[in-house]
């Protein structure tokens, strides 16, 4: 079956740093790949997306791109901020019986301090 | 735009007590999804329902029940709430063509 891999964390960074969080994945098929992110006391909102092998998705200074070759789906930003502290879900769907199958990673918890 | 409306938002019951979380999209998706999410745990699928008029097992199913009542609606019912079924729930609904899910703001319940 499908599967999704994440680092756990959590993840604490200084503002202004660089941010990466690892995702990689397993599946049949040509998933579409995404990251949710979830703020405290709230439900999980889609951050970006790809959909096909050398997609870039970006949003809010985030990008990810979905690398085929290396099944992988990393989260990048170049200078975080504290209003980025969250929850970060990286997560694959695909079509399967006719409906899309999600599968989740577990999740990253990311920390940024003034 | 409401997108994905669920209730109740917070409930508190007692071991053996039963409740129906409801929930309602107004974005005419095919699929929903009920996810529990605990700490350390990630989001683990309970049941989903491909279209109107079919559900299925998730992951952790034991406990509960669905119901599919229509395009919109999917309601989570708990008939013999335990202590283990303590958490924050979640219903989504998903787009079929990019597979996008859009999830409610969540039902956190406290079984005593």
């Amino acid at each position: 079956g499908n599967s999704v891999t994440q680092m756990e964390g959590p993840v604490t960074l200084s503002e202004e740093a660089f941010l990466t969080i690892n995702c990689t994945y397993t599946a049949t098929g040509y998933p579409s790949l995404f990251w949710y992110v979830q703020y405290p006391g709230e439900g999980l909102q889609l951050l970006l997306k790809a959909t096909k092998a050398d997609d870039k998705g970006s949003n809010k200074g985030f990008e990810a791109t979905y690398r085929k070759e290396t099944t992988s789906f990393h989260l990048e930003k170049g200078s975080v901020q504290v209003s980025d502290s969250a929850v970060y879900f990286c997560a694959l769907s695909d079509l399967s019986g006719g409906y899309q199958k999600v599968t989740f990673g577990i999740g990253t918890k990311l920390q940024v301090i003034p | 735009n409401a997108g994905v409306t669920q209730t109740p938002k917070f409930q508190v019951l007692k071991t053996g007590q039963s409740m129906t979380l409801q929930c309602a999209q107004d974005m005419n998706h095919n699929s929903m999804y009920w996810y529990r999410q605990d700490p350390g745990m990630g989001l683990r699928l309970i049941y989903y329902s491909a279209s109107e008029g079919t559900t299925d097992k998730g992951e952790v199913p034991n406990g509960y029940n669905v119901s599919r009542l229509n395009k919109r609606e999917f309601s989570l019912r708990l008939e013999s709430a335990a202590p283990s079924q303590t958490s924050v729930y979640f219903c989504a609904s998903a787009s079929f063509s990019t597979g996008e899910l859009f999830f409610g703001e969540g039902s956190r319940l406290t079984v005593l």
